[in-house]
């Protein structure tokens, strides 16, 4: 069974740029979500969707961040415009469903903010 | 809302020995408990979790204990191996919340052969 996919592995920008991170989760997980964990840090959740819509983005911070999952399977998490604080890893996640079900990460997406 | 505080942040260990890393947790509602590892430069990978209707649970060389009176779980690794050194992340959650994870600072665990 294939994991979570993450793309780009790793992005090196200056702030003050956009980035975009992709995610395609495990076939048939109808939750996702997007983590951050900063270097030395436990990650700590940005959003989580079910199917396409929005359960939780109460950590998001919306006014630089934004996320979708248009048709319920696979994941866009933008930054623009991105700041020093930003670098991170970007972790995606999915599950089988919102409640009980196992959370399987994906390998992250790297982020340096310049 | 909940928080969940791990100790310690770093343990060193030498082979064939156990290592011990505690976590306590804030919200009385939690009721599931997982702990992840996570090698360098990839993500976290669920290695035993715990749910609150059951106190201990042990998979091989890996146990978890949980103490829902005094809000704290412990993972428990015997006979440590040197591919066992790693960053342990405890975290905790509640169903009602959905898979919403909060997690620890994490514990980097060194097993020195």
């Amino acid at each position: 069974e294939a994991g979570v996919a993450q793309s780009p592995r790793y992005k090196i920008i200056e702030k003050r740029q956009s980035v975009a991170f992709w995610c395609n989760p495990i076939s048939g997980h109808a939750t996702l979500y997007w983590y951050q964990q900063i270097l030395g840090q436990g990650p700590k959740l940005l959003i989580q969707f079910q199917n396409n819509g929005v359960v939780d983005d109460s950590q998001l911070p919306k006014d630089r961040f934004s996320a979708e999952r248009l048709k319920g399977v696979d994941s866009t998490l933008k930054i623009q415009p991105a700041k020093l604080e930003d670098s991170a890893v970007y972790l995606c996640a999915s599950s089988l469903s919102h409640s009980g079900n196992t959370i399987y990460f994906g390998e992250g997406s790297w982020l340096t903010v310049v | 809302g909940e928080n969940v505080e791990q100790h310690p942040s770093t343990l060193s260990v030498q082979e064939g020995d156990s290592a011990v890393i505690k976590c306590t947790y804030s919200d009385s509602a939690s009721n599931y408990f997982p702990w992840y590892k996570q090698e360098l430069g990839k993500g976290p990978q669920l290695i035993i979790d715990i749910r609150s209707n059951v106190g201990e649970k042990k998979d091989q060389r890996i146990a978890v204990t949980l103490n829902k009176t005094a809000k704290h779980f412990s993972l428990h690794i015997t006979e440590t191996q040197p591919e066992d050194s790693a960053v342990y992340f405890c975290a905790a959650s509640k169903n009602n919340q959905g898979g919403k994870l909060i997690f620890g600072q994490g514990t980097e665990l060194s097993v020195k052969p």
